[in-house]
């Protein structure tokens, strides 16, 4: 398996701009995350799916960003308006926790955002 | 979410052993501990978890006090790509996978 693979691993963009994440889980995980990593907040949970349903998003910062998850195998992370203090490494991970409880979670090689 | 408590960094030299921290005093009784690593300039990866015996695996090893108040990670060689930021994170199935600021380990050649 290639593993979680996220799409761009580098996107530049205006203040303003609408900004889309990519994800493709590891294939028959259950269990999708995104994160959002920054030097001052560390790993910020933002989102997870269950079964491609929303679970939690209560670490959502605001209405601005939005996350989907459409099938098991695809989720985009949104941001509309973005803003410079949404630069960050934004990382996807899933996990086949449904089945085994307490597996791991395999990150993908996130996506470096910088609003300008 | 129960919490842990990690010291910001440490220092090892190379080919020592190396033996990090964390504290969980409000665990409970199902909460899993597990630690993960994020080498520079990539996403966390999976190191080790357990319950309440002590684990071995190729990367690590995890000590887990009698009262699962507290645990350690034992890297027993460490070596220069073993420099990375370390999180001891409780897992509760069904529950958030939170990370906390972990501890940033240098390797000293």
């Amino acid at each position: 398996d290639a593993g979680v693979i996220q799409s761009p691993r580098h996107e530049v963009t205006e203040m303003g701009q609408e900004v889309t994440l990519r994800c493709k889980p590891i294939s028959g995980h259950d269990y999708l995350f995104w994160y959002r990593q920054t030097m001052m907040r560390g790993l910020e949970l933002l989102i997870y799916f269950n079964n491609n349903v929303p679970i939690d998003d209560s670490g959502m910062p605001e209405d601005r960003f939005s996350a989907k998850m459409p099938n098991a195998s695809f989720s985009t992370l949104k941001i509309q308006p973005s803003e410079p203090r949404d630069s960050a490494v934004y990382f996807c991970a899933s996990s086949s926790r449904g089945t085994q409880i307490n597996e791991k979670l395999f990150f993908g090689s996130g996506t470096q955002l910088s609003v300008l | 979410d129960a919490k842990t408590t990690q010291p910001n960094s440490m220092e090892s030299n190379e080919e020592e052993p190396v033996h990090l921290p964390c504290n969980h005093s409000t665990i409970s009784g199902t909460d899993y501990i597990h630690w993960y690593r994020q080498l520079p300039s990539q996403g966390p990866e999976y190191v080790i978890h357990g319950l309440t015996s002590n684990v071995n695996n190729r990367m690590a090893s995890l000590a887990i006090a009698e009262d699962r108040k507290s645990s350690t990670l034992i890297l027993h060689r460490a070596t220069l790509r073993d420099a990375a930021v370390y999180y001891c994170i409780l897992d509760n199935y069904g529950q958030n996978f939170v990370f906390g600021p972990g501890t940033r380990l240098s390797v000293l050649p």
